[in-house]
């Protein structure tokens, strides 16, 4: 059973500090989500990228985020510095796209506390 | 871009009875819309999507309907069972230059009781 992996877990930082989260894409998923959940805003999508390359990351604030595909297999998402702000569940998605729509399959989330 | 509304944003039923979930969207190009399911501190999981060329689809005790021309569609979920109590989120793909992103609602709290 294939799925989407992401480390770490739950990670508490001091604001400032500068926060790496990492997601693994199911084996052969060509594309890459990353979404933040709170409860004010929900779910909201913060980049995407397809065969690697970064096609939307217009949610994501640019002075402080950065999305990054070093690999197929490796997905980045770094927070620096951070702020008490960006507290939320970061979760990662991937899905194969053939066509122009197609399932998203999410990864377990990293629970990011900033103080 | 895309705007999704979903309502309503609890609900409580007995184990048993019937519950809808009912969403609408913006964009009048959008084509796929999927439900998840998210117990608490898990996940959002895939538990059924439609696409605009057919009205209605059915899996087990869950079903989708799909109206285009009102740019709304529907979660219907028959026999609920105490394990259904989740948030559910629906979402509508919204997109341009050959691919799609997501759009999600808010989400539902539905809670049942046995």
């Amino acid at each position: 059973d294939a799925r989407v992996t992401q480390t770490p877990r739950h990670k508490v930082t001091e604001m400032g500090q500068e926060v790496t989260m990492r997601c693994q894409p199911i084996l052969g998923h060509n594309t890459v989500f990353w979404y933040r959940q709170t409860m004010m805003q929900g779910l909201e999508l913060l980049a995407y990228f397809r065969n690697r390359a970064p096609l939307d990351d217009s949610g994501m604030p640019k002075d402080r985020f950065s999305a990054e595909m070093p690999d197929a297999t490796l997905a980045t998402l770094k927070i620096q510095p951070s702020e008490p702000r960006d507290s939320a569940v970061y979760f990662c998605a991937s899905g194969l796209a053939r066509t122009e729509t197609y399932e998203q399959y999410f990864g377990p989330g990293t629970r990011l506390t900033v103080t | 871009g895309e705007n999704v509304e979903q309502h309503p944003s609890t609900l409580s039923v007995q184990e048993g009875d019937s519950a809808v979930i009912k969403c609408t969207y913006s964009d009048s190009a959008s084509n796929y819309f999927p439900w998840y399911k998210q117990e608490l501190g898990k996940r959002p999981q895939l538990i059924i999507d439609i696409r605009s060329n057919v009205g209605e689809k059915k899996d087990q005790r869950i079903a989708v309907t799909l109206n285009k021309t009102a740019k709304h569609f529907s979660l219907h979920i028959t026999e609920t069972q105490p394990e259904d109590s989740a948030v559910y989120f629906c979402a509508a793909s919204s997109g341009n230059s050959g691919y799609s992103t997501l759009t999600f609602g808010k989400g539902t709290m539905l809670l049942v009781s046995p």
